[in-house]
């Protein structure tokens, strides 16, 4: 059990820039989830895969973001046309049949948009 | 999933037991309560869950009420490390997580 990673851990871009973050989820967790985490407030859902399906979506998740997970293992997510409102630390985490009721995070990717 | 209410913060002795409220009135039959804590820049992690009876594991115990409509994390014997953001979380069928603003532990020594 080597945890949840995320990379890059810290990401600053200028406004209107395109940003990708990655997410490799403990070795076969069928499932990985997204948050966002602003400043002062405690995490907030974006989506949820099972295996490669995303199956859950946040209206918080606008046509600007995208998240992929394509063989079922690590995940991406992309913000497209980056506003400062997007600064904020973007948390992956993952979860497993064994034990379904934790959700294991990683720490986090601190997103900075000038 | 209901909605919790917990203090905005709350302080502890070092070596003495951290009792943390947490009021979920609008508890469904089918939702548990977890608990997670967030320490200072890193992510959340677990640390136990219960439906209706209390739970204890090697880092907490979690007391519910026979109603359901409150419970209680017990930290047995705070540490510093202790320190930490604690949220306090119904969740039901969904597959996520919502978490409120917490209680900001502050362990002293």
């Amino acid at each position: 059990d080597t945890g949840v990673s995320q990379n890059p851990r810290h990401k600053i871009t200028k406004r209107g820039q395109n940003v990708t973050f990655r997410c490799d989820p403990i070795s076969e967790h069928n499932r990985l989830y997204w948050y966002r985490q602003t400043l002062g407030q405690g995490p907030e859902f974006l989506t949820y895969f099972q295996n490669e399906a995303q199956l859950e979506k946040s209206r918080l998740l606008s046509d600007r973001f995208s998240a992929e997970r394509p063989k079922g293992s690590f995940s991406t997510l992309e913000i497209q046309r980056t506003e400062q409102g997007d600064s904020a630390m973007y948390l992956c985490a993952s979860s497993g049949r064994d034990r379904v009721h934790e959700q294991f995070f990683g720490p986090g990717t601190r997103l900075t948009v000038l | 999933d209901a909605k919790t209410t917990q203090p905005t913060s709350m302080d502890c002795a070092e070596g003495r037991a951290a009792n943390l409220p947490c009021n979920h009135s609008t508890i469904s039959g089918n939702e548990y309560v977890y608990w997670y804590r967030q320490i200072h820049s890193q992510g959340p992690q677990y640390i136990i869950h219960g439906l209706k009876n209390n739970e204890t594991n090697e880092m907490a115990s979690l007391i519910i009420t026979e109603d359901r409509k409150s419970s209680t994390l017990i930290l047995p014997h705070a540490t510093l490390r202790d320190t930490a953001v604690y949220y306090c979380i119904v969740r039901g069928g969904s597959e996520k997580l919502v978490f409120g603003k917490g209680t900001k532990l502050t362990v002293n020594p």
